[in-house]
């Protein structure tokens, strides 16, 4: 069974306006952390936003969001305000995380973004 | 100078070549991966190195083969690769014993022909 869902392969969002991209995941450990990657054309993996399982609140990063909803699996993204540099797709990953392999980030399908003027 | 350096960024190879993929990492982490991203699937971890040893390797054919000399180097060779080895290959690293992210290279580009 997959671990993470990204339903949206794709979406148009128009200049200056906020976006949610979905992301559903499965796991039966209670420790786990959730990250948020965009990667441009140019292939680099760049971190957005990191949301931890005992984490009380939602995390943000400027204008990164992370709408975590810990009952129902989902920890959507919301890029407020979008820019057309925000045009790449983005990757939900879980870790789990062991001390002899480290970080292991299991990741989702991707949602390409496009920012239209 | 960025954190994870890959190279080369682009390689075509031919079915019957031998090559090496090259990661560089000066960020003082000690665990490194590699991961593949073909067309329309999502990324595959292929190898964890953690203290410089291997601690993964997650079913990949042995026509590829890591290597990890020290915590700031890892290559992956490749030899008698297939065309449905085509992809980006992105190497991260992170720190072991933490919660912090994974830092990715730009990856290389191969192209099997």
């Amino acid at each position: 069974a997959q671990k993470i869902t990204q339903t949206q392969p794709g979406m148009f969002v128009q200049e200056k306006e906020a976006v949610t991209l979905d992301c559903t995941y499965d796991t039966s450990d209670p420790s786990y952390g959730l990250f948020w990657y965009k990667q441009p054309s140019s292939g680099e993996m760049i971190f957005l936003i990191y949301q931890g399982s005992y984490d009380q609140q939602n995390a943000t990063e400027g204008r990164y969001s992370l709408n975590f909803q810990k009952a129902r699996k989902s920890a959507n993204l919301v890029i407020s305000a979008s820019q057309l540099g925000d045009s790449a797709m983005y990757f939900c990953a879980m870790r789990e995380y062991s001390y002899q392999a480290g970080n292991k980030l299991t990741f989702g399908g991707g949602t390409r973004v496009l920012v239209k003027p | 100078e960025t954190g994870v350096t890959q190279t080369p960024r682009h390689l075509v190879m031919g079915m019957t070549n031998k090559k090496s993929l090259k990661c560089e990492q000066h960020l003082g982490h000690n665990a490194m991966y590699w991961y593949k991203q073909s067309a329309k699937k999502p990324l595959e971890l292929m190898f964890v190195y953690s203290l410089e040893e291997r601690v993964e390797n997650n079913s990949v054919p042995s026509r590829f083969s890591p290597e990890c000399p020290n915590s700031s180097h890892l290559f992956l060779h490749l030899h008698t690769l297939q065309p449905e080895d085509s992809a980006l290959y992105l190497c991260a690293s992170s720190q072991v014993d933490t919660n912090e992210k994974l830092f990715f290279g730009s990856g290389t580009q191969l192209s099997v022909l």
